[in-house]
């Protein structure tokens, strides 16, 4: 089974500030792990992943995410904020592999971030 | 490419009425998912569909909910009757088998009255 914990309801930086959105999973096996972003009145969509090879995973919008198995964290960030960055993000793991888990995204409860001007 | 599709956007329905969603997967996805997503919470996995079969419907309130996917590719999710707590939206995604990644659509919100 995996579940995924989201430090943090309710983020809020200035813009150009620093973006760091915090992650931590609980996984059997190996996972996969996966950032969404949901804009108002939207679906969600990926903004990136990882599954196996380099830990430090590059995204569209130039954010980008560092996996530390030691850790179990999976923690989001992106160098300048911009307003367009204001959204409610997810952080999800699935089973990666293992085939009992399959492919089914297990998510977390969330992070709205604001971005002030 | 079109994306996930789904229908309505939006609906209002009195307690204890019936609804019902549509969803059109991505060309050649396989898998199929509805997600429940309530306010200010992540989304939950109802049923996850292989083709036309269910792979995982272990929380998916089957006293009031159903879903089908016939012929293995468009998808309708339904409940009845409607309870207050099932005001959420509703959101239906695919997958290419083993892709690992999920595409979502724009969500059906459901507000019971």
């Amino acid at each position: 089974a995996q579940s995924v914990t989201q430090l943090g309801s309710h983020v809020s930086v200035s813009e150009g500030a620093l973006v760091l959105l915090r992650c931590n999973y609980s996984s059997s096996v190996p996972p996969y792990l996966f950032w969404y972003v949901q804009y108002p009145n939207q679906g969600l969509q990926l903004l990136l992943k990882y599954t196996t090879g380099a830990t430090l995973v590059k995204g569209i919008n130039g954010f980008e995410a560092e996996f530390k198995k030691s850790e179990t964290s999976f923690h989001l960030t992106k160098p300048s904020a911009h307003m367009s960055d204001a959204a409610e993000y997810f952080c999800a793991v699935s089973g990666g592999l293992e085939k009992s888990s399959g492919d089914k995204l297990t998510f977390g409860t969330g992070t709205r971030l604001a971005v002030r001007p | 490419e079109a994306g996930v599709a789904q229908s309505p956007r939006y609906k209002i329905i009195e307690k204890r009425q019936s609804v019902a969603f549509w969803c059109n997967p991505i060309s050649g996805h396989a898998t199929l998912y509805w997600y429940q997503q309530i306010l200010g919470q992540g989304p939950k996995l109802l049923i996850q569909f292989q083709n036309n079969g269910v792979v995982d419907d272990s929380q998916l309130p089957k006293d009031r909910f159903s879903a089908e996917r016939l012929k293995g590719v468009d998808s309708t999710l339904k409940i009845q009757p409607a309870k207050l707590e099932d005001s959420a939206v509703y959101l239906c995604a695919s997958s290419l088998d083993g892709g690992y990644t999920i595409y979502f659509g724009e969500g059906s919100w459901l507000t019971v009255v």
